[in-house]
């Protein structure tokens, strides 16, 4: 059974950084793209970033280029979101998500329950 | 960006009765159209993929349907564990993925 298991929100000021975890279980996480959707307090979800199998290929919603950056630590079977410049506007749950194929194009077949991120003085 | 738009906001439906969701998008993405749920407090769940396939453990009475620039998802026979906020999202053109904005589905 695919887990993945999200860590590292808060409670953080604006202009400081975050760096979010995603444990991955249950699948080989080598072989497959993963991404960070998140989703606002109340509102709909919106896809952030998505990663390849591996690492060579990586895209971001506009809003977050040139301050989030996202990695993968394969033998650790670990997603990553580094998170600069936070601004309140990047309040939300983060989701991890897994992609269908080994390149970050398609669908999310499995989600984690979320990490909440709070910015705000 | 390709935009998605869902209608109806909000749809009520009788228990075993069909529901149907729409979501366009504003170009074609051929059938790369997937489907979420997601109930209250919990993470989404894909239900259909490739605008017409049903994901694994998915029961029967989903259905979607479409291509190009319009798209449905069926219910059939509606059943209270259907109570949910249902979530379009294309793929075909990236970055980046984009989701619709929803559709509630209430059980009378």
């Amino acid at each position: 059974e695919v887990q993945l298991v999200e860590s590292g929100g808060g409670l953080v000021q604006p202009g400081r950084s975050l760096r979010l975890s995603c444990a991955a279980s249950g699948f080989t996480f080598e072989n497959y793209a993963m991404h960070w959707v998140r989703q606002a307090p109340g509102r709909g979800l919106e896809w952030v970033s998505g990663i390849s199998s591996n690492s060579n290929s990586r895209a971001y919603v506009d809003s977050v280029k040139a301050r989030f950056t996202i990695s993968r630590d394969n033998a650790k079977n670990s997603l990553y979101l580094q998170m600069n410049s936070l601004r309140p506007e990047d309040t939300a749950l983060y989701y991890c998500a897994k992609g269908p194929y080994f390149h970050n194009s398609g669908y999310l077949d499995s989600w984690g329950q979320g990490t909440l991120v709070t910015v705000s003085s | 960006e390709i935009v998605m738009t869902q209608s109806p906001a909000t749809l009520s439906v009788s228990p075993g009765e069909r529901a149907t969701l729409s979501c366009r998008a504003s170009q074609s993405i051929s059938t790369n159209l997937a489907w979420y749920q997601q109930k209250p407090g919990q993470a989404p769940r894909l239900l259909i993929y490739g605008a017409s396939t049903r994901a694994t453990g998915i029961p029967a009475r989903f259905s979607g349907s479409g291509s190009g620039t319009e798209f449905t998802l069926a219910i059939s026979s509606l059943q209270s564990e259907d109570s949910a906020v249902y979530y379009c999202q294309q793929y075909n053109n990236w970055p980046p993925f984009t989701f619709g904005q929803g559709t509630k589905v209430e059980i009378k």
